[in-house]
């Protein structure tokens, strides 16, 4: 079993959608929780990041961790067809990141 | 700033043939990493190099060597390259570890197919 899994899509929405995109992990060691968007044949880059549980808003997107359940999401609102991109969850290990396999997404116009 | 910058972008390599994969960041960064990308698998690390001078085993070494050259490049080696080594491969880079090592820069990625 992976320590992070992610579904990995594609999830096709119309502009405008919420969009909800989820993590489960397993090590309940993890304390910071990310999401990296990755664009087509780009390098990922750090959209927002969270220490333990709760919530935290950054303009359109917010992350959310609820660690009784090992579970992580990041919400975009009002999407628009620029957030097409792959989106990463990754969590801290020991100094270094484990990432999720991440989740494709298109919004459509 | 140039940010992170990877060379080559693509190479096609044969079955035990051996390359450098160049990384340097100009952001003034201490820990540098690599990772490879594979479809369903996410990105993997394989080695990194938490200030100048020190470099570690991330989760997929084999068949891989780095060289942390100065505080700005830090090089992946395949010695003999096989096919389970067709991968995307990304260089990324931190301030520094801890905390600092959760917003990593990453460069544009090289594209290595080996037949």
């Amino acid at each position: 079993q992976k320590e992070v899994e992610q579904d990995p899509g594609p999830l096709s929405v119309p502009e405008g959608a919420i969009v909800s995109l989820n993590c489960t992990y397993s090590n309940s060691a993890f304390q910071y929780f990310m999401w990296y968007r990755q664009y087509s044949r780009k390098g990922p880059e750090l959209l927002m990041y969270t220490y333990s549980s709760g919530n935290k808003e950054d303009g359109r997107f917010t992350a959310q961790v609820d660690k009784s359940s090992k579970y992580i999401s990041l919400f975009i609102r009002d999407s628009q067809p620029s957030d097409s991109a792959t989106y990463l969850c990754a969590m801290d290990s020991s100094y270094k990141l484990i990432f999720g396999s991440g989740t494709r997404l298109l919004v459509r116009p | 700033n140039a940010g992170v910058t990877q060379t080559p972008k693509f190479q096609v390599l044969k079955t035990g043939q051996s390359m450098t994969l160049q990384c340097a960041q100009d952001m003034n960064h201490n820990s540098m990493y690599w990772y490879r990308q594979d479809p369903g698998m996410g990105l993997r690390l394989i080695y990194y190099s938490a200030s100048e001078g020190t470099t570690d085993k991330g989760e997929v070494p084999n068949g891989y060597n780095v060289s942390r050259l100065n505080k700005r490049e830090f090089s992946l080696r395949l010695e003999s390259a096989a096919p389970s080594q067709t991968s995307v491969y990304f260089c990324a880079s931190s301030k520094g570890v801890g905390q600092d090592s959760y917003e990593q820069y990453f460069g544009p990625g090289t594209r290595l197919t080996v037949t």
